[in-house]
């Protein structure tokens, strides 16, 4: 079965410092990878995803993700982190399973940004 | 436009008990897929209709669990003699049709917080 790993469990950053959150995934087929991001008291949002192409892709608030295959990784990025990004971040995949369109999420990483 | 709608937003049950939790999916969404998360956890997958028919209930953890979308648009997830573990978020998303691809982009609801006492 595919599984999707975040290596942490709460990163802490001052504003303005770089981000970068791991996620590694067990499938070795095709796959649809995305980050899903949930801030305080709200639902899940999509920040970026990736289908096919360019592996390098680009979400909303300056966030970004690299897929490297042959890493089976897909880490998110973001250069300069505000105090709004404080959120809940979640990798998530598709794989090309019989018929099984299903998200298969990791368990999260917990961004928390002082001020 | 409007989004994945759940209702309640909040439910407290007691053990043994039988609940119901709906989902409006977005307009004109053909999949619907359930996911439960616990404490600390990602969401996991528990069903995925497509039109009217369950495609995938291989995530539904026992048969206390069902589910069904009788007209293809909203969907209820029933959950009958209630446990202490079955205390969750209970999240609905909702994507344009199933299937690998952008067309597969799946939208979430605000969840449904599930209390069993």
């Amino acid at each position: 079965a595919q599984s999707v790993s975040q290596h942490n469990h709460h990163v802490i950053l001052s504003e303005a410092a770089s981000l970068e959150l791991g996620c590694n995934y067990s499938y070795g087929g095709t796959v649809n990878l995305f980050w899903y991001v949930q801030y305080p008291g709200q639902h899940l949002q999509l920040l970026l995803k990736y289908f096919s192409g360019d592996p390098l892709v680009k979400g909303i608030k300056g966030f970004e993700a690299e897929f490297i295959k042959s890493k089976f990784s897909f880490n998110l990025r973001k250069p300069s982190v505000h105090w709004s990004d404080t959120a809940e971040y979640f990798c998530a995949v598709i794989s090309s399973g019989a018929g099984s369109y299903q998200l298969t999420f990791g368990k999260g990483t917990k961004l928390s940004v002082i001020p | 436009g409007a989004g994945v709608s759940q209702t309640p937003s909040n439910k407290v049950t007691e053990k043994g008990k039988y609940v119901e939790l709906r989902c409006d999916p977005i307009s004109g969404h053909t999949a619907l897929y359930w996911y439960r998360q616990s404490l600390g956890q990602g969401p996991e997958f528990l069903i995925y209709f497509q039109g009217t028919g369950a495609a995938d209930d291989s995530g539904l953890p026992n048969d206390r669990f069902f589910a069904v979308r009788p007209e293809g648009s909203v969907s209820t997830l029933k959950i009958q003699r209630t446990e202490r573990g079955d205390s969750a978020v209970y999240l609905c998303a909702s994507s344009l049709t199933s299937g690998r691809g952008p067309r597969n982009e799946q939208f979430f609801g605000p969840g449904t917080r599930l209390t069993v006492l």
